[in-house]
């Protein structure tokens, strides 16, 4: 079945700092969204992307459809202590009757 | 507007004995989701409505979990007899059709 890398699995960076994660995938997508879960609370939607190629912003938030439709990569600018939180990917396709694929989610965690 | 509602928060119950889940989507969505949540993973899709009907339960392990909604609003999970490894977060999500999901803030139940 379809699957997503997502990397890196956890980050701890300074506050201030830049943080940059991706998600790549063996099958092509049509869609890829980006969430964020905080503890005990269910993901919230963070950008939603639909064309291959597109570049998003959402405030500090950036997220860039692969040309391939098999990758995405979300970038977070000068990070906050609210940024922490477990990010995730997901991806969604024709194919698989619209079903959307998670990816195993990158732990951030930022030191003030 | 409401987000997606559901309840219990929390559930602890001993193995063998059933559980059931509730959960209310935005209103005038008409595609309602039940996801499983491991510890450290993405969500996984359970079940999917589009109004009343189940159109895709390949991934409802059928012979403990059944799921309903019979009036095309709010659903109901069910899990009999429930399992040590059903210790997991249950989660809702809602959409108008195949558009973005918004999730709900899960029940986290404990089976002991």
């Amino acid at each position: 079945g379809q699957q997503l890398n997502q990397s890196p699995q956890s980050m701890f960076i300074q506050e201030g700092e830049d943080v940059s994660m991706n998600c790549t995938s063996s099958s092509i997508f049509n869609t890829w969204l980006w969430y964020k879960q905080d503890p005990g609370e269910g993901p919230v939607l963070l950008i939603a992307l639909y064309k291959a190629g597109e570049l998003t912003s959402n405030g500090r938030l950036t997220a860039q459809f692969g040309i391939t439709r098999k990758d995405s990569f979300l970038n977070i600018s000068a990070s906050i202590p609210s940024d922490v939180g477990i990010y995730f990917c997901a991806g969604q396709s024709f194919q698989g009757a619209q079903k959307l694929v998670f990816g195993q989610g990158t732990r951030l965690t930022i030191n003030p | 507007e409401a987000g997606v509602v559901q309840s219990p928060r929390y559930k602890i119950i001993e193995k063998k004995q059933p559980v059931a889940f509730w959960c209310n989507p935005i209103s005038g969505h008409n595609t309602l989701y039940w996801y499983l949540q491991n510890l450290g993973q993405g969500p996984e899709l359970l079940i999917r409505y589009e109004n009343e009907e189940a159109v895709d339960d390949s991934q409802l392990p059928k012979d403990r979990f059944s799921a309903e909604r019979l009036k095309g609003v709010d659903s109901t999970l069910k899990i009999q007899p429930a399992e040590l490894g059903d210790s997991a977060v249950y989660l809702c999500a809602s959409s108008f059709g195949t558009n973005e999901q918004f999730f709900g803030p899960g029940t986290r139940l404990t089976v002991l």
